[in-house]
């Protein structure tokens, strides 16, 4: 227990469907943030939140729709995906955006699993 | 940026020591060294962090010479359970995207 929860653990969806991924921090940090992570492949940073606003954006195509209406949660809404999309959607929350140095850690979820059909 | 290289893949026993090192030659004065691990499936999840000279904790020790080019993650008695990829990442303390970008890491696999 990292002390962030995400729900749902597994999401199939279609094509043409709207789903949201959900985050929640019980550590009273001040950053979340959404990793995607395909297959055998590296972390992907997607979005980084800061006191509630929007921090970075790393080239994230608008199919995917963060939003982070309070420091303790923060949605990944999706509609119109593609197959490539499916992967594991990992959100982490930091004490103050960036994480590292002493007591700045990031603290990843178990992730969501989507597969977009 | 200090960009950071470390080897693909690693293959160990159960019971050695492995030492799993990282390079950061760009490394900047206010950067710290922060290693993480991951089991698939699951997000990763923080092992050690340091500045400089030697760190240990209850699951690794982490060495970090005086230049700071480098860092080597140790862990001693490896367990089948260790199994995992290792990631190295370097950068401030906060305000900067770097210590949350995640590079290829190294495959441990520890063999019976």
């Amino acid at each position: 227990e990292t002390g962030v929860t995400q729900t749902p653990r597994h999401l199939v969806m279609g094509m043409t469907n709207k789903k949201s991924l959900k985050c929640e921090q019980h550590l009273g940090h001040n950053a979340m943030y959404w990793y995607k992570q395909s297959a055998k492949k590296p972390l992907e940073l997607m979005f980084v939140y800061s006191l509630e606003e929007r921090v970075e954006n790393n080239s994230v195509p608008s199919r995917f729709s963060p939003e982070c209406p309070n420091s303790s949660h923060l949605f990944l809404h999706l509609h119109t995906l593609q197959p490539e999309d499916s992967a594991l959607y990992l959100c982490a929350s930091s004490q103050d955006w960036g994480g590292g140095g002493t007591g700045n850690t990031i603290y990843f979820g178990e992730g969501s699993w989507l597969t977009v059909v | 940026l200090a960009k950071t290289t470390q080897p693909i893949s690693m293959d160990s026993y159960e019971g050695q020591e492995v030492n799993i090192t990282c390079s950061h030659n760009n490394i900047a004065t206010n950067d710290y060294i922060t290693w993480y691990q991951q089991f698939p499936s699951q997000g990763p999840r923080f092992i050690i962090q340091g500045y400089k000279t030697k760190v240990t904790n209850e699951v690794a020790s982490l060495f970090i010479p005086a230049d700071r080019k480098s860092s080597t993650l140790s862990l001693p008695r490896v367990s089948l359970s260790d199994t995992a990829v290792y990631y190295c990442l370097v950068g401030p303390s906060s305000g900067s995207a770097r210590q949350l970008t995640f590079g290829s890491g190294t495959q441990l696999t520890v063999l019976p």
